[in-house]
This record gives structure tokens, C-alpha cells and sequence, in this order.
């Protein structure tokens, strides 16, 4: 148990639908983040908020829309996604943006059909 | 742009090996760089943080060393064991990880 809780764990999907990915962190941290973990490929930070505000969006389609509510919560909403975008989904903790250690969830396993 | 590698890609050793993992970076100017490991289809646990100003990091059998200068990271597993079987990763602040090296250790 990291402190960090993802859900829902798995998540199937069509290329119409709209879903969302929930992260929680119960450490008292104040940066959140959401990457992806596609096949054969390294991790790539998607988004990063810091004190509730986004402070790195790496190019991200605007399919994928963050919302961080308070420093405790972080969602991913999910539209009109392609097949390429199925992956697992990490979300990550830590004390202050860039310079903490890195607490991270389960993860998220979506596919889009 | 920092670009962090990881050397090998893929390693088997057998039960009661020390073992080295590698991991490079091409920009010297980190705040901190972290190991992980994951087991498949889990998330990323975290093994070790060494800050820019450290020069190594231990737990138990794991030590982790960082040389800005050279732009290199190693992670040393004594006495390996088959729960050790898992892929380690690095990661150079929280924006650049590398692709992992999947170890398997065979009873």
C-alpha cells in the first residue's frame, strides 16, 4: 500500500464513450501526476499539478482532460479516444513538483475498443 | 532534452548472484533520480532516492550510486533472489524515465 489508490483498476471502452480515471493520495502531498505506460515504451509524464494548479502539460491531446480539485484528488476525463491510447495509466505523488520522491498507484489498465 | 537509458535491456542470473544495473542521463543537471521496481501490470514501487548532492543510497541488500559527472546511476542487488524478479526503472527528477531492465532470477 503506496497511498496512492487508483480506480477503477481495469477499464474497456469505446472510441464514443466518455469515462474517467479517479487517483487519491492520502500522504499529504501537494503535486499530483498522471503518465502513461504504453508497451515497449518508457514512461511519459502527461500532466503535473502543484498546489491544485497544472504546472506541466506535456503536449497532451485534448482527449485527455485533467481536473485536480484539491491537493488530495487528481482525475483523468476521457473522450472520443483512439485504440493507440489504450495503456496503463500511473498517477504518481509527491511532496512539491520536481524535487520529491515519487509515490505511485496501482494504475489504471484502459482499453479503447 | 534529458534522455535517460538503461543498459541491459533484459537480464537472467541465477539465485545468490550480486548484480549491477546501469542507468545513464545525458544532462548533468538533476535534482534527484529515483529507482523503482515493478512487478507486471502493477505500479512503480520506489527502492531508493539519492538527491543531487548524494553521491549513494542504501536498503538493505540494494545500493544505489549517482555520478552527475559522468551522467550515470547504478543500482547493486547483493545476493539476488528470485523475488527479485521484477523490471527496475530510473527516473531522473519526475519528467524522464527509462525504458527499464527486466530482471529474472532463477531459483
Amino acid at each position: 500500500e503506496t497511498g496512492v489508490t487508483q480506480t477503477p483498476r481495469h477499464l474497456v471502452m469505446g472510441m464514443t464513450n466518455k469515462k474517467s480515471l479517479k487517483c487519491e493520495q492520502h500522504l499529504g502531498h501537494n503535486a499530483m501526476y498522471w503518465y502513461k505506460q504504453s508497451a515497449k515504451k518508457p514512461l511519459e509524464l502527461m500532466f503535473v499539478y502543484n498546489f491544485k494548479e497544472q504546472t506541466e502539460n506535456n503536449s497532451v491531446p485534448s482527449r485527455f482532460s485533467p481536473e485536480c480539485p484539491n491537493s488530495s484528488h487528481l482525475f483523468l476525463h476521457l473522450h472520443t479516444l483512439q485504440p493507440e491510447d489504450s495503456a496503463l495509466y500511473l498517477c504518481a505523488s509527491s511532496h512539491y513538483a520536481g524535487t520529491g520522491e515519487l509515490f505511485f498507484g496501482e494504475g489504471s489498465r484502459l482499453t479503447v475498443l | 532534452k534529458q534522455e535517460v537509458t538503461q543498459i541491459p535491456a533484459a537480464l537472467s542470473v541465477p539465485e545468490g548472484e550480486n548484480l549491477v544495473l546501469n542507468c545513464s542521463f545525458t544532462d548533468s543537471a538533476i535534482y534527484n533520480l529515483q529507482w523503482f521496481r515493478q512487478d507486471p501490470g502493477k505500479g512503480l514501487t520506489s527502492l531508493l532516492l539519492i538527491q543531487s548532492s548524494q553521491r549513494e543510497q542504501t536498503s538493505g541488500r540494494l545500493n544505489a550510486s549517482l555520478d552527475k559527472s559522468s551522467g550515470r546511476s547504478t543500482l547493486y542487488i547483493a545476493a539476488s533472489q528470485p523475488g527479485d524478479s521484477a523490471t527496475y526503472l530510473c527516473a531522473v527528477g519526475d519528467m524522464r524515465f527509462g525504458a527499464g531492465t527486466r530482471l529474472t532470477v532463477k531459483p
